[in-house]
Protein backbone atom coordinates (compact mmCIF):
# COMPACT_ATOMS: atom_id res chain seq x y z
CA UNK A 1 0.00 0.00 0.00
CA UNK A 2 1.06 3.40 -1.08
CA UNK A 3 2.21 5.62 2.39
CA UNK A 4 3.46 9.14 2.64
CA UNK A 5 4.48 10.66 5.41
CA UNK A 6 5.45 14.31 6.58
CA UNK A 7 7.14 15.85 9.50
CA UNK A 8 7.03 17.98 11.72
CA UNK A 9 3.34 18.06 11.73
CA UNK A 10 3.74 21.44 12.96
CA UNK A 11 6.39 23.76 12.78
CA UNK A 12 6.88 27.38 13.82
CA UNK A 13 9.89 29.73 12.64
CA UNK A 14 10.43 33.26 13.63
CA UNK A 15 10.70 35.61 10.25
CA UNK A 16 14.08 34.86 8.00
CA UNK A 17 14.70 31.44 9.89
CA UNK A 18 15.06 29.06 7.15
CA UNK A 19 14.07 25.47 7.66
CA UNK A 20 12.87 22.00 5.91
CA UNK A 21 10.11 20.21 5.49
CA UNK A 22 10.15 16.36 5.10
CA UNK A 23 7.93 14.18 3.04
CA UNK A 24 8.87 10.01 2.90
CA UNK A 25 7.10 7.56 0.66
CA UNK A 26 6.70 4.57 -0.13
CA UNK A 27 5.14 3.98 -3.73
CA UNK A 28 5.08 1.53 -6.79
CA UNK A 29 6.22 2.69 -9.56
CA UNK A 30 6.15 6.49 -8.60
CA UNK A 31 4.92 8.66 -11.08
CA UNK A 32 5.38 11.76 -9.48
CA UNK A 33 5.98 13.80 -6.39
CA UNK A 34 3.37 17.12 -5.69
CA UNK A 35 3.69 19.69 -2.95
CA UNK A 36 0.97 22.06 -2.32
CA UNK A 37 0.38 25.02 0.11
CA UNK A 38 -3.23 25.10 1.90
CA UNK A 39 -4.72 28.33 3.57
CA UNK A 40 -7.12 27.73 6.02
CA UNK A 41 -10.41 27.21 4.67
CA UNK A 42 -9.53 26.75 1.17
CA UNK A 43 -8.16 24.21 -1.82
CA UNK A 44 -4.93 23.12 -1.94
CA UNK A 45 -2.80 25.44 -4.29
CA UNK A 46 -0.60 23.55 -6.43
CA UNK A 47 3.26 24.22 -6.28
CA UNK A 48 5.63 21.56 -7.75
CA UNK A 49 5.84 18.66 -9.07
CA UNK A 50 8.96 16.19 -9.12
CA UNK A 51 9.34 13.24 -11.08
CA UNK A 52 13.02 11.63 -10.67
CA UNK A 53 15.44 11.50 -7.68
CA UNK A 54 17.88 14.08 -8.25
CA UNK A 55 15.21 16.89 -9.24
CA UNK A 56 15.20 20.37 -7.75
CA UNK A 57 12.11 23.08 -8.32
CA UNK A 58 12.48 26.40 -7.06
CA UNK A 59 9.53 29.05 -6.30
CA UNK A 60 10.68 32.67 -4.89
CA UNK A 61 11.89 31.28 -1.45
CA UNK A 62 11.04 27.48 -1.42
CA UNK A 63 12.58 25.20 -3.01
CA UNK A 64 11.34 21.40 -3.74
CA UNK A 65 13.95 18.22 -3.88
CA UNK A 66 13.84 14.53 -4.53
CA UNK A 67 14.91 12.00 -3.24
CA UNK A 68 14.29 7.94 -4.20
CA UNK A 69 12.65 7.34 -0.91
CA UNK A 70 11.81 11.40 0.47
CA UNK A 71 11.52 14.89 -0.61
CA UNK A 72 12.65 18.13 1.37
CA UNK A 73 10.04 21.46 1.21
CA UNK A 74 13.43 24.27 1.81
CA UNK A 75 11.74 27.48 2.72
CA UNK A 76 14.82 30.10 2.80
CA UNK A 77 14.45 33.34 4.97
CA UNK A 78 10.43 32.82 5.45
CA UNK A 79 7.80 35.19 5.73
CA UNK A 80 4.65 35.62 7.41
CA UNK A 81 2.34 35.43 4.29
CA UNK A 82 4.44 32.03 3.89
CA UNK A 83 2.45 30.39 6.92
CA UNK A 84 0.09 27.79 5.61
CA UNK A 85 -0.35 23.93 5.63
CA UNK A 86 1.77 22.31 3.07
CA UNK A 87 0.82 18.94 1.79
CA UNK A 88 2.65 16.29 0.05
CA UNK A 89 1.46 13.24 -2.63
CA UNK A 90 2.55 10.82 -4.52
CA UNK A 91 1.38 9.91 -7.91
CA UNK A 92 1.32 5.67 -8.92
CA UNK A 93 0.38 3.88 -11.62
CA UNK A 94 -2.45 1.16 -10.31
CA UNK A 95 -4.37 -0.45 -13.19
CA UNK A 96 -3.96 2.30 -15.87
CA UNK A 97 -5.73 5.29 -13.30
CA UNK A 98 -3.09 7.04 -11.30
CA UNK A 99 -3.81 7.25 -7.95
CA UNK A 100 -2.91 10.28 -5.86
CA UNK A 101 -1.84 9.70 -2.01
CA UNK A 102 -1.68 12.26 0.26
CA UNK A 103 -0.02 13.34 3.36
CA UNK A 104 -1.50 14.74 6.08
CA UNK A 105 0.34 17.56 5.72
CA UNK A 106 3.01 19.82 7.81
CA UNK A 107 1.40 22.89 9.35
CA UNK A 108 3.59 26.23 9.52
CA UNK A 109 3.61 29.37 11.29
CA UNK A 110 6.21 32.07 10.81
CA UNK A 111 6.16 34.80 13.18
CA UNK A 112 7.24 38.19 12.26
CA UNK B 1 -14.04 32.13 -13.76
CA UNK B 2 -10.76 31.08 -13.66
CA UNK B 3 -9.57 27.60 -12.83
CA UNK B 4 -11.57 25.40 -10.82
CA UNK B 5 -14.79 26.72 -8.74
CA UNK B 6 -17.09 25.04 -6.53
CA UNK B 7 -20.57 26.13 -4.92
CA UNK B 8 -21.80 26.31 -2.15
CA UNK B 9 -18.60 27.90 -0.30
CA UNK B 10 -20.48 26.70 2.56
CA UNK B 11 -23.55 24.67 3.81
CA UNK B 12 -25.52 23.34 6.69
CA UNK B 13 -27.45 20.90 6.16
CA UNK B 14 -30.02 18.62 8.38
CA UNK B 15 -29.31 14.75 8.27
CA UNK B 16 -33.01 14.61 6.37
CA UNK B 17 -32.04 16.84 3.67
CA UNK B 18 -31.19 16.50 0.19
CA UNK B 19 -28.53 18.83 -1.36
CA UNK B 20 -25.60 18.67 -4.04
CA UNK B 21 -22.48 20.05 -4.73
CA UNK B 22 -21.63 21.64 -7.82
CA UNK B 23 -17.78 21.80 -9.57
CA UNK B 24 -17.05 23.30 -12.73
CA UNK B 25 -13.55 23.64 -14.09
CA UNK B 26 -11.99 26.26 -16.96
CA UNK B 27 -8.90 24.54 -17.77
CA UNK B 28 -9.80 22.07 -20.46
CA UNK B 29 -9.15 18.60 -18.32
CA UNK B 30 -10.30 15.22 -19.43
CA UNK B 31 -10.66 13.67 -15.24
CA UNK B 32 -12.52 15.31 -12.18
CA UNK B 33 -12.22 13.90 -8.47
CA UNK B 34 -14.08 14.70 -5.26
CA UNK B 35 -12.36 14.41 -2.17
CA UNK B 36 -12.84 14.62 1.48
CA UNK B 37 -10.93 16.61 4.15
CA UNK B 38 -11.37 15.88 7.45
CA UNK B 39 -9.61 17.61 10.29
CA UNK B 40 -6.15 15.33 11.17
CA UNK B 41 -6.56 12.89 7.79
CA UNK B 42 -5.03 12.87 4.88
CA UNK B 43 -7.27 13.81 1.55
CA UNK B 44 -9.85 10.91 1.03
CA UNK B 45 -10.43 10.22 -2.67
CA UNK B 46 -14.05 9.53 -3.29
CA UNK B 47 -14.48 9.47 -7.07
CA UNK B 48 -12.56 10.02 -10.11
CA UNK B 49 -14.38 10.68 -13.70
CA UNK B 50 -12.42 10.21 -17.00
CA UNK B 51 -13.96 11.69 -20.12
CA UNK B 52 -17.47 12.04 -17.94
CA UNK B 53 -17.04 7.98 -17.33
CA UNK B 54 -16.30 7.53 -13.32
CA UNK B 55 -13.26 4.96 -12.91
CA UNK B 56 -12.85 5.06 -9.49
CA UNK B 57 -15.56 4.52 -6.50
CA UNK B 58 -13.39 4.54 -3.04
CA UNK B 59 -16.18 2.77 -1.24
CA UNK B 60 -17.98 5.89 -0.97
CA UNK B 61 -21.02 5.05 1.11
CA UNK B 62 -24.44 5.42 -1.01
CA UNK B 63 -25.32 8.67 0.41
CA UNK B 64 -22.93 9.96 -1.93
CA UNK B 65 -23.88 9.87 -5.61
CA UNK B 66 -21.75 12.19 -8.19
CA UNK B 67 -22.96 12.80 -11.75
CA UNK B 68 -21.07 14.06 -14.03
CA UNK B 69 -22.87 15.55 -17.36
CA UNK B 70 -19.41 17.00 -19.02
CA UNK B 71 -16.20 17.23 -19.10
CA UNK B 72 -16.31 20.42 -17.01
CA UNK B 73 -18.92 19.96 -14.58
CA UNK B 74 -19.44 17.43 -12.01
CA UNK B 75 -21.48 17.58 -9.14
CA UNK B 76 -21.99 15.35 -5.73
CA UNK B 77 -25.35 14.97 -4.37
CA UNK B 78 -26.05 14.35 -0.58
CA UNK B 79 -28.70 12.72 0.98
CA UNK B 80 -29.27 11.64 4.49
CA UNK B 81 -25.87 12.21 5.55
CA UNK B 82 -24.31 11.61 9.00
CA UNK B 83 -23.07 13.87 11.27
CA UNK B 84 -19.44 12.99 10.62
CA UNK B 85 -19.97 13.55 7.26
CA UNK B 86 -19.19 17.14 8.24
CA UNK B 87 -16.02 18.32 5.94
CA UNK B 88 -14.19 20.15 3.69
CA UNK B 89 -15.27 18.49 0.11
CA UNK B 90 -12.59 19.41 -2.67
CA UNK B 91 -13.18 19.21 -6.06
CA UNK B 92 -10.01 19.06 -8.33
CA UNK B 93 -9.23 18.42 -12.49
CA UNK B 94 -6.47 17.29 -14.04
CA UNK B 95 -5.07 16.64 -17.71
CA UNK B 96 -5.10 13.16 -18.20
CA UNK B 97 -6.18 9.94 -15.93
CA UNK B 98 -5.41 7.33 -18.38
CA UNK B 99 -1.94 6.57 -16.62
CA UNK B 100 0.39 7.31 -19.17
CA UNK B 101 1.80 10.22 -18.05
CA UNK B 102 2.25 12.26 -14.60
CA UNK B 103 -1.31 14.24 -14.12
CA UNK B 104 -0.83 17.36 -11.89
CA UNK B 105 -4.28 17.89 -10.14
CA UNK B 106 -5.65 21.18 -9.49
CA UNK B 107 -8.39 22.21 -6.71
CA UNK B 108 -11.02 24.47 -6.38
CA UNK B 109 -11.91 26.47 -3.19
CA UNK B 110 -13.87 23.46 -1.52
CA UNK B 111 -17.43 23.58 0.26
CA UNK B 112 -17.43 23.01 3.74
CA UNK B 113 -19.83 21.14 4.55
CA UNK B 114 -21.94 20.84 8.55
CA UNK B 115 -24.37 17.73 9.01
CA UNK B 116 -26.88 18.62 11.81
Amino acid sequence: EDQVTQSPEALRLQEGESSSLNCSYTVSGLRGLFWYRQDPGKGPEFLFTLYSAGEEKEKERLKATLTKKESFLHITAPKPEDSATYLCAVQANSGGYQKVTFGIGTKLQVIP
Amino acid sequence: ETGVTQTPRHLVMGMTNKKSLKCEQHLGHNAMYWYKQSAKKPLELMFVYSLEERVENNSVPSRFSPECPNSSHLFLHLHTLQPEDSALYLCASSQDSSGVETDTQYFGPGTRLTVL
